[in-house]
């Protein structure tokens, strides 16, 4: 079993405001890195595929970053909206299905 | 448009007694998974399906069984209910086993066990 944890459990930020949170996994061994968005009532959402250290995906006004070599990765949302309020998950995927583990999550609120 | 659907939405069942979760993706995806949120702990995989005909036990797989009907369908069946499997329980679905495929989510069944 693999320990993905997430740091802040949950944040409280601004609109407007620019800001980040970590996901830290298991250097050795690594496979890929998920960041998935989950609103409330709904499905989690993929939002980036992380493989080789250094990647750095974007979508809009998120963006994520990857260290395979120290075992961590940073979620950024830039200008803050109330719609970016949600569950952020990231996950650890290794070469087969069953070596797939959630980290718990960051509850990201936006405050009008 | 469907993705990954889940019936039921909600279920109460007593101590003791069985059903089974249905799930279907129209995605032609070869992976399937079902996994189980639980309060301050993240998503638990429970059984999941490689490719049609095959299925593989999870983190938590006791007290389970899985089916993988055809392509589109796998279903996760409770022999005997116990109020420890009270739980939301989500379905999902890959192109390929690999761990660096994104997995797409149902929306999920909430089961309450009394």
């Amino acid at each position: 079993i693999l320990n993905v944890e997430q740091s802040p459990q949950s944040l409280h930020v601004q609109e407007g405001d620019s800001t980040n949170f970590t996901c830290s996994f298991p250097s050795s061994n690594f496979y890929a890195l998920h960041w998935y968005r989950w609103e409330t009532a709904k499905s989690p959402e993929a939002l980036f595929v992380m493989t080789l250290n250094g990647d750095e995906k974007k979508k809009g006004r998120i963006s994520a970053t990857l260290n395979t070599k120290e075992g961590y990765s940073y979620l950024y949302i830039k200008g803050s909206q109330p719609e970016d309020s949600a569950t952020y998950l990231c996950a650890s995927g290794g070469n087969t299905g069953n070596q797939f583990y959630f980290g718990t999550g960051t509850s990201l609120t936006v405050i009008p | 448009n469907a993705g990954v659907t889940q019936t039921p939405k909600f279920q109460v069942l007593k101590t003791g007694q069985s059903m089974t979760l249905q799930c279907a993706q129209d995605m032609n995806h070869n992976s399937m998974y079902w996994y189980r949120q639980d309060p301050g702990m993240g998503l638990r995989l429970i059984y999941y399906s490689a490719s049609e005909g095959t299925t593989d036990k999870g983190e938590v797989p006791n007290g389970y069984n899985v089916s993988r009907l055809n392509k589109r369908e796998f279903s996760l069946r409770l022999e005997s209910a116990a109020p420890s499997q009270t739980s939301v329980y989500f379905c999902a679905s890959s192109e390929h086993i690999s761990g660096a495929q994104p997995q797409h989510f149902g929306d999920g069944t909430r089961l309450s066990i009394l």
